[in-house]
């Protein structure tokens, strides 16, 4: 069955530092979603892409998914302990589109 | 704007214990979900609702059962506990099948069993 997996697990930066977290699926996906989980909290919605190369900004976070909309990832430029978290890659399974099948996460601590 | 709520936040449970929690939405979502988030495991889906009137098994349903009590709730039940099911478990919803839509997701329950 479809995999999603992340990388890498968890990454440590100075404020100020980038970062970057990769999503790969093993099989194409007809979309993909990104979401924030804040320490002790819940999922939230970032952004959907559904496009062949597309590229989607908010502030800071840069969002692209791959040509082959096999892969996609999330720069965060210049971070800040506001970006602490972990961000989630999800996408629909092979099956259809009812569900989301997450991939593991990465989890971001950004020191001050 | 309540959103999705889910109840109780904590629990703790024994052995061998029964329990329900409960989930509703006032977004008038079709689609409902139960996920349970364990370290280094992300998020696997228990069970789904994608309409009123069906419930489907997701990646990981041993042990649990679910009612779609109406449209608005969702609920999740463990009939035996055990302490494999010590997890944060979240319900979610979204307006149509979350491969397309976005989903929101509740404040989560922190459920230890012992």
């Amino acid at each position: 069955g479809q995999q999603v997996m992340q990388i890498p697990q968890y990454q440590h930066v100075q404020e100020g530092e980038d970062f970057t977290t990769y999503c790969n699926s093993s099989t194409t996906l007809s979309n993909i979603q990104w979401y924030k989980q804040r320490p002790g909290g819940h999922p939230v919605f970032l952004i959907q892409l559904v496009k062949s190369g597309e590229v989607k900004k908010q502030k800071r976070l840069t969002f692209q998914f791959g040509e082959a909309k096999k892969n996609s990832s999330l720069h965060i430029t210049a971070t800040q302990t506001t970006d602490v978290g972990t961000y989630f890659c999800a996408g629909p399974p092979d099956s259809g589109y009812s569900t989301l099948t997450f991939g593991k996460g990465t989890m971001l601590l950004v020191s001050p | 704007n309540a959103g999705v709520t889910q109840t109780p936040k904590f629990q703790v449970l024994k052995t061998g214990q029964s329990m329900t929690l409960q989930c509703a939405q006032d977004m008038n979502h079709n689609s409902m979900y139960w996920y349970r988030q364990d370290p280094g495991m992300g998020l696997r889906l228990i069970y789904y609702s994608a309409s009123e009137g069906t419930t489907d098994k997701g990646e990981v349903p041993n042990g649990y059962n679910v009612s779609r009590l109406n449209k608005r709730e969702f609920s999740l039940r463990l009939e035996s506990a055990a302490p494999s099911q010590t997890s944060v478990y979240f319900c979610a919803s979204s307006a149509t099948g979350a491969g397309w839509t976005e989903a929101f997701f509740g404040q989560g329950t922190r459920l230890t069993v012992v």
